[in-house]
């Protein structure tokens, strides 16, 4: 099965801030890597997916970069509505693992 | 609204069986391949299943294979996961998920559907 590492696993920020989360994989991968948001115990949202591509509706401060076997979601000008646990997922073959999730809070 | 609602979810004892559904609605469940992610309290997410868009392809996570299955009813809009030989560490809360039609995410979930399994 692939792996999938997140760094860090929690970090504090402030409204305005730029964050930057990491994900790692332990096998090529290729472009097949998603980023999701999860609050309060609901179903995650999709952010990002293939990497780098915005979901529709995802505002823009939201981007994904990387291929292969590292990845990158960052925010640019954290708002008060994503302080949230964000997990990134590989689609490139089962089981579709998922990473072991980031906590960004204040 | 493209919406994914789970229910059947509830309190078994070890060694017990259930039976998820998942009301697809404002979409066509079989234009779509659809998956099964559960999260035990407090932890992350653990993709379980998937279903080819006509049922006839499956997929599953080691740790549940050969006890549980997916299945689906295009026309009633509904996707199945049938939950056999429950243990404690299933115990989590389980989403229907849908896989989208561009790239390879999961682009739509449910609210989810808790299952308890304990004595």
């Amino acid at each position: 099965d692939i792996q999938l590492t997140q760094s860090p696993s929690s970090l504090s920020a402030s409204v305005g801030d730029r964050v930057t989360i990491t994900c790692r994989s332990s096998q090529y991968i290729s472009k097949y890597l998603n980023w999701y948001q999860q609050k309060g115990g609901k179903g995650p949202k999709l952010l990002i997916y293939d990497a780098s591509s915005l979901q529709s509706g995802v505002p823009s401060r939201f981007s994904g970069s990387g291929s292969g076997t590292d990845f990158t979601l960052t925010i640019i000008s954290l708002q008060p509505e994503d302080f949230a646990t964000y997990y990134c997922q590989q689609s490139y073959s089962t089981p579709f693992t998922f990473g072991p999730g980031t906590k960004v809070d204040i | 609204e493209v919406q994914l609602v789970e229910s059947g979810g509830g309190l078994v004892h070890p060694g017990g069986s259930l039976r998820l559904s998942c009301e697809a609605s404002g979409f066509v469940l079989s234009s779509h391949w659809m998956h099964w992610v559960r999260q035990s309290p407090g932890k992350g997410l653990v993709w379980l299943s998937r279903s080819s868009p006509d049922g006839s392809r499956t997929v599953y996570a080691d740790s549940v294979k050969g006890r549980f299955t997916i299945s689906r009813d295009n026309a009633k809009k509904t996707l199945y996961l049938q939950m056999n030989s429950l243990r404690p560490d299933d115990t989590a809360e389980y989403y229907c998920v849908r896989d989208a039609d561009f790239g390879r995410a999961f682009d739509i979930w449910g609210q989810g559907t808790l299952v308890s399994v304990s004595s």
